[in-house]
């Protein structure tokens, strides 16, 4: 069973410029979501996709938007990056099903983004 | 607004001590509650869950975890750390009913044992 993976690693950014971020989903899952965690603080969820459309959305700004594709597997996108946008962004998947509370959400290893 | 407060931000214990690292939550409502863990290099790992049932969970590596509803409180324990158990602890929640699985967590408690 293939875990959650990230891609890139680490990533280097200037302000003002746009980043995409791409995660793996765990073999079986059909749900990703996101979080994006600071330095020395918990992770903060962005959003969630279910089954190629956002399914919640947490208290960020629109230029945080995300697509989902039909093998499960995810994208994160970032427009006019800000200086406090450099984090660790994590991304999560679980399966999940229609109108489900909550199911087990298995964490990659994050995408180190570092705007300059 | 839900929010998750750990009390503990940085732990410092011998091998054999005793662990206790507190969490509280403010919601009205039903939540479930996790303790996730991230040892130096690794991913975030489920430690430990609470849903429903006997407010007693028991997870991985001898933790445990007491949810005290009437506190809003679901503290993390461990009655003999090992310098292995050396990472960073995380409390988060889930509000019920949800249709995500959004996750808030606390800012986290940095354990270190020394050996």
């Amino acid at each position: 069973e293939t875990g959650v993976t990230q891609s890139p690693t680490h990533l280097i950014k200037t302000r003002g410029q746009q980043v995409t971020l791409r995660c793996s989903s765990q073999s079986g899952h059909n749900t990703v979501s996101w979080y994006q965690q600071a330095l020395g603080q918990g992770p903060q969820f962005i959003f969630q996709y279910y089954r190629e459309e956002e399914n919640g959305r947490g208290n960020f700004p629109p230029r945080f938007s995300g697509l989902q594709f039909p093998n499960y597997s995810s994208e994160l996108n970032v427009n006019a990056l800000e200086l406090d946008d450099s984090a660790l962004y994590l991304c999560a998947s679980s399966l999940g099903t229609s109108g489900s509370s909550y199911n087990e959400q298995f964490f990659g290893p994050g995408t180190r983004l570092t705007v300059l | 607004a839900q929010s998750v407060s750990q009390h503990n931000h940085h732990v410092i214990l011998s091998e054999a001590a005793s662990l206790e690292l507190g969490c509280n939550y403010s919601y009205g409502g039903t939540v479930n509650l996790f303790w996730y863990v991230q040892y130096p290099g690794q991913h975030l790992q489920l430690l430990l869950k609470y849903f429903s049932g006997d407010p007693l969970v028991k997870g991985i590596k001898g933790f445990e975890a007491e949810f005290i509803k009437s506190k809003f409180s679901f503290n993390l324990r461990k009655p003999s750390v090992q310098w292995s158990d050396t990472a960073e602890y995380f409390c988060a929640v889930n509000a019920k009913p949800s249709n995500t699985g959004k996750l808030i967590f606390g800012q986290g408690t940095t354990l270190q044992v020394k050996p």
